[in-house]
């Protein structure tokens, strides 16, 4: 089966604290390219990061950053110091060479940043 | 540059009513994405087009739901009759030639009653 699961449902925290949000996928293909989305109160869907299965590394932008582990099939995202503009649903999705473009989401993670 | 619009941004229906939602893609993109995202899930992925050519429409209940997009810019989403668990987020994307990131519209918020 090819599936992007996001086990947290809601994630609540205080601004300024540090946060992650996990995403497992499954994938029969050696190839495929993972993503993460947020989706603010407004509805649009908006393109965080796109990383491909043959590039391992960790990738770091302003207070986001992302660490891909092939061995333990996740691709999970934190958020350093939160701030209230950072409440949003976020979503990683997945997709895969022969998949047409289709992206695969995962059920998406409420964030609550708290002031 | 303009980012893909989507009209009309909400729209209240009764059931067994026909409805439609329009979808204009960012310039040069010509890869169009019709997704549905009901309420408290991921988004998933309705009918595919390169160009004008539907190429992925596997996901689309063909009996009362159709898409085209003439001329391989815009495209109309369609629903008839529109039924109660109609009711979700209908959102358009598009990607450029070279495969990328798809650039999400905010969606028409379809409600049957």
């Amino acid at each position: 089966a090819q599936k992007v699961t996001q086990a947290q449902t809601e994630i609540s925290v205080v601004e300024k604290e540090d946060v992650t949000l996990d995403c497992v996928y499954e994938t029969r293909d050696t190839t495929y390219y993972l993503f993460w989305y947020k989706q603010p109160p407004s509805g649009e869907l908006v393109f965080l990061i796109r990383r491909n299965s043959f590039d391992e590394q960790n990738e770091i932008s302003g207070r986001y950053s992302w660490n891909f582990q092939k061995s333990t099939s996740s691709f999970n995202f934190t958020i350093t110091a939160s701030q209230v503009v950072d409440s949003a649903v976020y979503f990683c999705a997945l997709t895969w060479t022969s998949n047409t473009g289709k992206l695969i989401f995962g059920q998406g993670t409420t964030l609550q940043v708290k002031p | 540059e303009a980012g893909v619009v989507q009209s009309p941004r909400y729209k209240i229906i009764e059931k067994k009513q026909p409805v439609a939602f329009w979808c204009n893609p960012i310039s040069g993109h010509n890869t169009l994405y019709w997704y549905r995202q009901n309420l408290g899930q991921g988004p998933e992925l309705l009918i595919r087009y390169e160009n004008e050519e539907a190429v992925d429409d596997s996901q689309l209940p063909k009996d009362r739901f159709s898409a085209e997009r003439l001329k391989g810019v815009d495209s109309t989403l369609k629903i008839q009759p529109a039924e109660l668990g109609d009711s979700a987020v209908y959102l358009c994307a598009s990607s450029p030639p070279v495969k990328g990131e798809q650039f999400f519209g905010p969606g028409t918020r379809l409600t049957v009653l």
